[in-house]
């Protein structure tokens, strides 16, 4: 079965540090995969997708993907973190041909002063 | 802003009862995913309606249902409702019935006491 994974519950970065967040994936093809954030008391917003082409992606607010077939991650990085950045992040992969999407369970940034 | 609307933001009822739940997808958007967000079960995928008709089903209980009318907005509908169904529910749109990138309502917080 088709399923996305983010190792990591919970993680603290000092604000100005590099951060990255991981997201494993596991399909039968090649899938197409998102990064949404979720900041509290709002819906998600997306930062960036992957269908195919070029595996490093660009985003919004900063933030690139690369994916990564060998190791199956999609991994999220963002040179330097602004404490802005303090939300819920979301892997997300498709879960069929009608687009509905699979989640990972998030990760949830904080960023230190 | 993503443009979908979703109606109304909190919702306290007691067990039991029935709610229903409104989405307003993007101008143009003909289609819409309503999801669940529960501590314990993270984001799940309910139902996916495009231009009126149900194209697939997750894991939705017997107890929900859902429509999308002639004008597109979309109501989500939750019966007999139990303690465990207290969530946040939101909606989605894009423009077709296949995989492209969401966009998502802000939520609305069900209460169930």
């Amino acid at each position: 079965a088709q399923s996305v994974t983010q190792p990591d519950i919970h993680i603290t970065v000092s604000e100005g540090a590099s951060l990255e967040l991981r997201c494993n994936y596991s399909y039968g093809a090649t899938p197409y995969l998102f990064w949404y954030v979720q900041s509290p008391g709002q819906g998600l917003q997306l930062l960036l997708k992957y269908f195919s082409g070029d595996t490093l992606v660009q985003g919004i607010k900063g933030f690139e993907a690369e994916f990564k077939r060998s190791q199956s991650s999609f991994n999220l990085r963002k040179p330097s973190v602004h404490w802005s950045d303090a939300a819920e992040y979301f892997c997300a992969g498709h879960g069929g041909s009608q687009g509905n999407l699979i989640f990972g369970k998030g990760t949830k940034l904080s960023v230190k002063p | 802003d993503s443009g979908v609307t979703q109606t109304p933001k909190h919702l306290i009822t007691a067990t039991g009862q029935r709610v229903t739940l409104r989405c307003s997808p993007r101008s143009g958007d003909l289609s819409v995913y309503w999801y669940q967000q529960s501590l314990d079960q993270g984001l799940q995928f309910l139902i996916h309606y495009y231009n009126g008709e149900e194209r697939a089903k997750g894991n939705i209980l017997e107890r929900f249902s859902a429509q999308q009318f002639p004008d597109l907005h979309s109501e989500l509908n939750l019966s007999s409702l139990e303690l465990g169904d207290s969530a946040l529910y939101f909606c989605a749109s894009t423009k077709t019935g296949g995989v492209n990138e969401q966009f998502f309502g802000p939520g609305t917080r069900l209460t169930v006491l």
